[in-house]
């Protein structure tokens, strides 16, 4: 099946440094990514919408310029929170689609990040 | 944020038993339905999915139900094993603003005992 693969799976840093996380889809070309945010015991919130080649779409409530993302490629997107603070640790998880909209997204295994 | 409710957060059962976790959506246009299943510190993993021109699908082990009328999803998952034992989300491709995107159900915990 298809597979992403993300990284690092897991970040410790110092408040006020910016953290860069990778998303690559291994198998097949991924014209549409998504980053999602995950709390302890909670959902998956979409945090903003990728397609290569343009600029990402963010959900309400979403700090594009805490939260830059890129998707130069069909097979990487990276999501860089930018001066992060305690209040940003998280788990941050990316999914990838195909050119075919009513197809899964294939996730990959997220990023625990802590900030100290 | 926007969500699909589910009606039970946790759900315990016997291994050997069937599960049976269910959803309800809100959109009545959302034509494309998943489930996803999550265990503790990965991410989502693809069960199965469904079009809005079905009613029901089966996979191995699992079958998903859709009722339109009611707007209500099920997973129903048969002789349930410890391997299991997960968060399951049911996810709604909704359309917003040009884009396609998942709205994810608040999540069940099933909890598989011996």
């Amino acid at each position: 099946g298809a597979v992403v693969s993300q990284h690092p799976s897991w970040v410790i840093c110092k408040s006020g440094t910016s953290v860069k996380i990778e998303c690559r889809s291994l198998d097949f070309q991924a014209t549409t990514m998504f980053w999602y945010r995950q709390f302890p015991k909670q959902s998956l919130m979409l945090m903003a919408t990728s397609n290569e080649g343009s600029k990402a779409t963010y959900e309400q409530g979403v700090e594009k310029d805490k939260f830059l993302i890129n998707h130069a490629s069909l097979t990487l997107s990276t999501l860089t929170v930018t001066s992060a603070h305690p209040e940003d640790s998280s788990f941050y998880i990316c999914s990838a689609r195909g050119i075919i909209v009513n197809q899964p997204q294939h996730f990959g295994d997220g990023t625990r990040l802590s900030i100290l | 944020g926007e969500s699909v409710g589910l009606h039970l957060p946790t759900l315990s059962v016997q291994e050997g038993d069937n599960s049976i976790i269910n959803c309800a959506y809100s959109n009545s246009a959302s034509d494309y339905f998943i489930w996803y299943k999550q265990e503790s510190g990965k991410g989502p993993q693809f069960i199965i999915d469904i079009r809005s021109n079905m009613d029901k699908r089966q996979g191995q082990r699992v079958t998903v139900l859709l009722n339109k009328t009611v707007k209500h999803l099920s997973l129903q998952i048969a002789a349930t094993q410890p391997g299991d034992s997960a968060v399951y989300f049911c996810a709604e491709n909704r359309e917003s603003g040009g884009y396609n995107k998942l709205i994810f159900g608040a999540g069940t915990r099933l909890a598989v005992h011996p």
